[in-house]
């Protein structure tokens, strides 16, 4: 059973960037059979989906946070990254990451405890 | 991209009654859909992938069903603990990936 664990600051001033790590253990990150992604739920909303990177360094973003944002993998310590540059209160959200599988269909199936990454002056 | 509708947005269930929860997709999904359970304070939780299969340790009283861009997450006899918002996900666009709403299932 994977488990992930989400770590980085949970305050970030305006037009900075927000910079979050994922750890996995349980598995190893070099696994075929999974994407590791970064899914986030602002206060009170639903969840969307940020972006995945395969172990490999192959990413997928949504197209709608795409010019900000970047995804890396730390194969050597079983970590994943994510990254978001110029940020406003609309980024304001809590950010999990989840292992996503890879076949038989791209659902999430363990997920991070979540952090809650505040952007404020 | 596929939108995901949830419906509805909150349903009143009493304890030891069935709910059904609804998710329509603008196109076709086939059977690529996922739901979720989150509960306050609390990651999202898999319950069912490919429509229809229960992930692991789910109880039999989660079903889902549906295909192409009608799904139902059927929950018999609910329980205490079933009381959370649930969540639809298609897959059969990947990338991107996207969510439904959500259905938040409260106590009548």
């Amino acid at each position: 059973q994977l488990q992930l664990q989400e770590s980085g600051p949970g305050l970030v001033k305006p037009s900075e960037t927000l910079s979050l790590t994922c750890t996995v253990s349980g598995g190893s990150i070099r696994s075929n059979d999974y994407y590791w992604a970064w899914v986030r739920q602002p206060p009170g909303k639903g969840l969307e989906w940020i972006g995945s990177v395969y172990y490999s360094g192959s990413t997928y973003y949504n197209t709608s946070l795409k010019s900000r944002l970047t995804i890396s993998v730390d194969r050597s310590n079983n970590q994943f990254s994510l990254s978001l540059n110029s940020v406003t209160a609309t980024d304001t959200a809590v950010y999990y990451c989840a292992s996503q599988r890879r076949s038989g269909g791209y659902y999430f199936d363990s997920w991070g405890q979540g952090t809650l990454v505040s952007v404020s002056s | 991209e596929t939108v995901m509708t949830q419906s509805p947005g909150t349903l009143s269930v009493s304890p030891g009654e069935e709910a059904t929860l609804s998710c329509r997709a603008s196109q076709s999904v086939g059977t690529n859909l996922a739901w979720y359970q989150q509960k306050p304070g609390q990651a999202p939780r898999l319950l069912i992938y490919g429509a229809s299969t229960r992930a692991t340790g789910i109880p039999a009283r989660f079903s889902g069903s549906g295909s192409g861009t009608e799904f139902t997450l059927t929950i018999s006899s609910l329980q205490s603990e079933d009381f959370a918002v649930y969540y639809c996900q298609e897959f059969n666009s990947w990338p991107p990936l996207t969510f439904g709403g959500g259905t938040k299932v409260e106590i009548k």
